[in-house]
């Protein structure tokens, strides 16, 4: 079984929706979360981290985090065209943490004019 | 000016060369990490460091070597690359347990 595991996709919205990544993790005692959005050939952009249960905003960004479900999803309305793009979850397992960061393989999002 | 590079950005080489990634941080992170990315395998970690005595092997480290010369540089070699070693490359570095900030990448191409 996957630690991290996301819906390869892709997910096709059009211009304007709100798209919604989701992600969901093993360890049920992970403590911190990321998403990272990736340009084909390009490296890994910071654009989130959360912490703690419930939601964070970040302009059109929204990470929502729920550690009962193991699960943490990124929200983000407004989608543009320069939105498209894989988005990365990497979460950082609290069991025997050495700080490493497990990725899932990634969404990849398609936003259509 | 960029907090993490990484070069060469590009390198063709052939099988059977030795040939070393060299990786260059100021943003003042004690952690480093090497990761090698393949289309449908995501990103996979071959070392990271936490601090310029402490190395570590990741999931994917045979063929590989590393080397941290400071606190800001740390260095990955293929003794003698190969084919399956033709990927995308990454260097990233974090503060602690935290964020973690990727360099641009080297595509290595190996013949």
């Amino acid at each position: 079984q996957k630690e991290v595991e996301q819906n390869s996709g892709p997910l096709s919205v059009p211009e304007g929706a709100i798209a919604s990544l989701n992600c969901t993790y093993s360890d049920r005692v992970s403590q911190s979360f990321f998403w990272y959005r990736q340009y084909s050939g390009k490296s890994p952009e910071l654009i989130m981290s959360i912490y703690s249960n419930g939601d964070k905003e970040d302009g059109r960004f929204t990470a929502q985090l729920n550690k009962a479900s193991q699960y943490v999803s990124l929200l983000i309305r407004d989608s543009q065209p320069s939105d498209s793009a894989t988005y990365l979850c990497a979460v950082n397992p609290g069991s025997g943490n050495t700080g490493k960061l497990i990725f899932g393989q990634g969404t990849t999002l398609q936003v259509k004019p | 000016d960029a907090d993490v590079t990484q070069t060469p950005r590009n390198r063709i080489t052939k099988t059977g060369k030795r040939i070393m990634l060299e990786c260059s941080q100021t943003k003042g992170h004690d952690r480093m990490y090497w990761y090698r990315q393949d289309p449908g395998l995501g990103l996979r970690l071959i070392y990271y460091s936490f601090d310029v005595k402490d190395i570590n092997k990741g999931e994917i480290s045979d063929g590989y070597s590393v080397s941290r010369q400071a606190q800001a540089k740390f260095s990955l070699s293929l003794e003698s690359a190969i084919p399956n070693q033709t990927a995308l490359y990454f260097c990233a570095t974090s503060k602690g347990y935290n964020e973690q900030f990727f360099g641009p990448g080297t595509r290595l191409t190996v013949l």
